[in-house]
């Protein structure tokens, strides 16, 4: 069954630092998504992305983050100057728009742990 | 998007069918309803999907009546790998983003 990949699966960085999270979305996928889950915490949505354009992003979404589809099959996550507090798990999903289920339900991979100190 | 809320957690023993409710009361005509399943340190997999009625494929049945504010995921025969947080969350085509709630934990025993 084709799967979303990321990496790494996990990322230490220093703060301050710049970080970039990589996905590789299930092939045909047009939407693409990031999430956040900080340790014990809800699943949060970051962003959503299609057709090179963001569609939808969230407060947490901040100048900080970018999101880019550098080609045809990455989709990637930047935080510019890193923060304690963006330490969390990182997950990407993508959906078709064309699928069997007519609501497109996303897939994740299964992340990236993004450990600032 | 519509609200849920699901039990905080629940335990079952090996075997046993499990049934997790989810209200959405404010779920909207155009609205599905999606389950996810989670284990600790990976992404949440997708279970199982419907509009109304329900709907059942190889690893659960999804239960919506009627009025369709409330849902019901059930698990056959649960085992000790089915240990996890299930989330039930509601969005239309074309929803951009997914709400997640604290979903419930369900812990299976032997």
């Amino acid at each position: 069954e084709p799967e979303v990949t990321q990496t790494p699966s996990h990322q230490v960085t220093q703060m301050g630092q710049e970080v970039i999270l990589r996905c590789v979305p299930i092939s045909n996928h047009l939407y693409f998504y990031w999430y956040r889950q900080i340790l014990g915490q809800k699943v949060e949505f970051l962003v959503s992305f299609y057709n090179n354009e963001i569609s939808e992003k969230s407060e947490i979404f901040d100048d900080q983050f970018s999101v880019e589809r550098p080609d045809g099959s990455n989709f990637t996550l930047k935080i510019r100057s890193t923060k304690l507090e963006d330490s969390a798990m990182y997950f990407c999903a993508s959906s078709d728009p064309s699928g069997t289920y007519s609501n497109q339900p996303q897939h994740f991979g299964d992340g990236t742990r993004l450990s600032i100190l | 998007l519509a609200k849920t809320t699901q039990p905080i957690s629940m335990d079952s023993y090996e075997g046993q069918e499990v049934n997790i409710t989810c209200s959405h009361n404010n779920i909207a005509t155009n609205d599905y309803i999606t389950w996810y399943q989670q284990f600790p340190s990976q992404g949440p997999r997708f279970i199982i999907q419907g509009y109304k009625t329900k709907v059942t494929n190889e690893v659960a049945s999804l239960f919506i009546p009627a009025d369709r504010k409330s849902s019901t995921l059930s698990l056959p025969r649960v085992s000790l790998s089915d240990t996890a947080v299930y989330y039930c969350l509601v969005g239309s085509r074309g929803t951009y983003k997914y709400i997640f709630g604290t979903g419930t934990r369900l812990k299976v025993l032997a």
